[in-house]
């Protein structure tokens, strides 16, 4: 079985300040592990994953998320935000198969 | 180069009524999955389907829901007599070669059911 946990339902950051959210995960075999945005009315977009390669992964529009089989976490990072990363984020699980399964989500608000 | 339709957006339904989802998944692809998101909860997977073909249906309730993914049209994924629970955020997502992880799924915006 798998599963996520994302910590914190909402994150508010000011303009150009690092973008923090957290996601730690349970899995009974070597995950794959997803970053989705979800930008109002519309579907998930994939920001990036970790497929067993390079632990740091780097993904578009400037974010990264580095996997830490240690602490079972996979936090993602943006050193500057933009309001146009104001979205819902979602960390995705998946024992190498077509089920991901998601995270509650974290929304994220912008302050000029 | 459209990604993947869903339709309807918002859907309202009182008790007892049918509901159905239709997703058209992105060119080329012949694999599509159905999410359920509750409030307050991330999504769940509920059926991997191919064309003319369930795959995987292992997260869909015992009874009231189907899905299909017939050689022509949208994938629909149908409930019958809604009840207040079945209120949700519903997305498709789809992908172009067999389930895997390699293979990213590309998500539709989803679709709203509202049951009064």
């Amino acid at each position: 079985a798998q599963s996520v946990t994302q910590l914190g339902s909402h994150v508010s950051v000011s303009e150009g300040a690092l973008v923090l959210l957290r996601c730690n995960y349970s899995s009974s075999v070597p995950p794959y592990l997803f970053w989705y945005v979800q930008y109002p009315n519309q579907g998930l977009q994939l920001l990036l994953k970790y497929t067993s390669a390079a632990t740091l992964v780097k993904g578009i529009n400037g974010f990264e998320a580095e996997f830490k089989k240690s602490e079972t976490s996979f936090h993602l990072t943006k050193p500057s935000a933009h309001m146009s990363d104001a979205a819902e984020y979602f960390c995705a699980v998946s024992s190498n198969d077509y089920k991901l399964s998601f995270g509650a989500g974290t929304t994220v608000t912008v302050r000029a | 180069n459209a990604g993947v339709m869903q339709n309807p957006r918002h859907l309202v339904r009182r008790r007892g009524q049918e509901a159905r989802l239709r997703c058209s998944p992105m060119k080329g692809h012949s694999h599509v999955y159905w999410y359920r998101q509750l409030p307050e909860e991330g999504l769940k997977f509920m059926v991997y389907l191919q064309k003319e073909n369930i795959i995987d249906e292992s997260g869909m309730p015992k009874e009231r829901f189907s899905a299909e993914f017939p050689k022509e049209g949208p994938s629909i994924l149908r409930i019958q007599q809604v009840v207040r629970g079945d209120s949700a955020a519903y997305f498709c997502a789809s992908s172009t070669t067999s389930g895997s992880s390699y293979n990213e799924q590309f998500f539709g915006p989803g679709t709203r059911l509202t049951v009064l």
